[in-house]
């Protein structure tokens, strides 16, 4: 299994609150995701990483900024929640070797804004 | 833009049976892979089984395997001898290796439930 966590795995909030989650990976792979999980709607892209300081936008990025300082971490920031982000979050690097173009996910996060 | 679509909201297997999970998708690119992950519910998302769009024979991964048919965007996975642990929700997803970064497209979900 890819060495990925996701902290905080819960957390509770109010609206206009900043909120940053942290993804965490020990595998040094370059390529990094958030996604959120709604119901009937699967999984969509946030935001992806290509490097140390390399972001660029999903399909669902407003409201949603980004940071990768360091090849294993990929921060998720909130920079004032509302309740239409309360979702789970997971995070997913790909994998090295024959499997670079699979993604692994992260145990997930499960944000609520009230 | 691609679409993956998953019409079975929710599946029933009796145990020790076989079910099939239909999943089509919509694209107009010949490279691509197409995954199939399951979400039990611990919420972990877990790899079950990948196949690679140029490759015509189709992928299994014990009890697990698709049948992939390039032509009719058809990509279904057929859970043989199923067990009590194979419920969970399982979701189809695509993969183009040109777009943003090659992010995974998913589909609704199916809903497996399995009966002892």
């Amino acid at each position: 299994d890819a060495g990925i966590t996701q902290s905080p795995r819960h957390k509770v909030t109010e609206t206009g609150t900043p909120v940053t989650l942290r993804c965490h990976q020990t595998e040094n792979h370059r390529y990094m995701y958030w996604y959120r999980q709604d119901p009937g709607h699967g999984l969509r892209l946030i935001h992806y990483s290509y490097g140390v300081k390399d972001t660029d936008k999903g399909e669902v990025s407003d409201g949603y900024s980004v940071s990768r300082s360091k090849t294993e971490d990929f921060l998720l920031t909130l920079e004032s929640a509302t309740s239409s982000q309360t979702s789970v979050y997971f995070c997913a690097i790909n994998g090295g070797g024959l499997n670079t173009d699979t993604q692994y996910f992260g145990p997930g996060t499960r944000l609520t804004v009230l | 833009a691609q679409t993956v679509t998953q019409s079975q909201p929710e599946m029933s297997v009796q145990e020790a049976e076989t079910v099939t999970l239909s999943c089509t998708y919509d694209t107009s690119e010949s490279d691509y892979y197409l995954f199939w992950y399951k979400q039990p519910p611990s919420r972990q998302m877990i790899l079950v089984i990948r196949q690679e769009a140029y490759k015509q024979q189709n992928a299994t991964e014990n009890r697990f395997s698709v049948n992939f048919q390039k032509a009719a965007k058809s990509f279904s996975l057929k859970i043989s001898d199923s067990q009590l642990g194979d419920a969970a929700m399982y979701f189809c997803a695509y993969r183009s290796p040109y777009n943003q970064g090659g992010k995974l497209i998913f589909g609704q979900g199916t809903e497996l439930s399995v009966k002892p």
